[in-house]
């Protein structure tokens, strides 16, 4: 496995169900990120992780958003009570060190209806 | 706030014809500037990372530049396959530990024309 593996690639939802994403980083990067994209518009930081510990949230990151990073390998992204709002695409990076740049997959695009 | 200023939103050239994405930037002291490309439905694919002013570097037909308020990212005789979205992110430096982020741009949606 040479890159970063996030599923589903696609959700589609009823407003006021929960859904969680899974993220699988590369296996040797110890930092681990999460953004959201809408159409048009960049990445906005999400969380981060380095091993297990969450480090950094964002204001973005409501109540009804979770994190976790049992055992500092694959990530999940919770997501209770989803809103029409919620609608983006879900993106996962994973990084060794700040300089390398990070390593994105392919996204989880949430569509809530 | 950190904020980064992408332009023009959108260029179309012919194929073979150069030309420049401008990225601007405000952020309180730079760790880093990253270039990335990003094609319809898929992540961003890192590009480069700069960090002091004056540093280029290239690849292929792409060469970044940075200064202290902006990058630019150069495209040399361009082929229909660079057509992608090209976004500019800053990481700010902070003294406190566990700060990562990335500020991104909105992109440059770039069309090469055969």
């Amino acid at each position: 496995d040479t890159g970063v593996s996030q599923n589903p690639r696609h959700k589609i939802t009823k407003r006021g169900q929960n859904v969680t994403f899974r993220c699988d980083p590369i296996s040797e990067h110890n930092r681990l990120y999460w953004y959201r994209q809408t159409l048009g518009q960049g990445p906005e930081f999400l969380t981060y992780f380095q091993n297990e510990a969450q480090l950094e949230k964002s204001r973005l990151l409501s109540d009804r958003f979770s994190a976790e990073r049992p055992k500092g390998s694959f990530s999940t992204l919770e997501i209770q009570r989803t809103e029409q709002g919620d609608s983006a695409m879900y993106l996962c990076a994973s990084s060794f060190l700040h300089r390398d740049g990070y390593t994105f997959g392919s996204g989880t695009r949430l569509t809530v209806v | 706030e950190d904020q980064v200023t992408q332009s023009p939103e959108a260029l179309r050239l012919q194929e073979g014809e150069s030309s420049s994405l401008n990225c601007s930037y405000t952020v309180s002291g730079l760790r880093g500037l990253f270039w990335y490309r990003q094609d319809p439905g898929k992540g961003p694919e890192f590009l480069f990372t700069l960090y002091s002013a004056g540093e280029e570097k290239e690849k292929e037909r792409l060469k970044a530049t940075l200064t202290k308020k902006e990058s630019f990212l150069h495209i040399t005789a361009p082929k229909p396959e660079d057509s992608a979205t090209y976004l500019c992110a800053v990481q700010p430096y902070r003294y406190y530990f566990g700060n990562e982020k990335l500020t991104f741009g909105t992109g440059t949606r770039l069309t090469i024309i055969p």
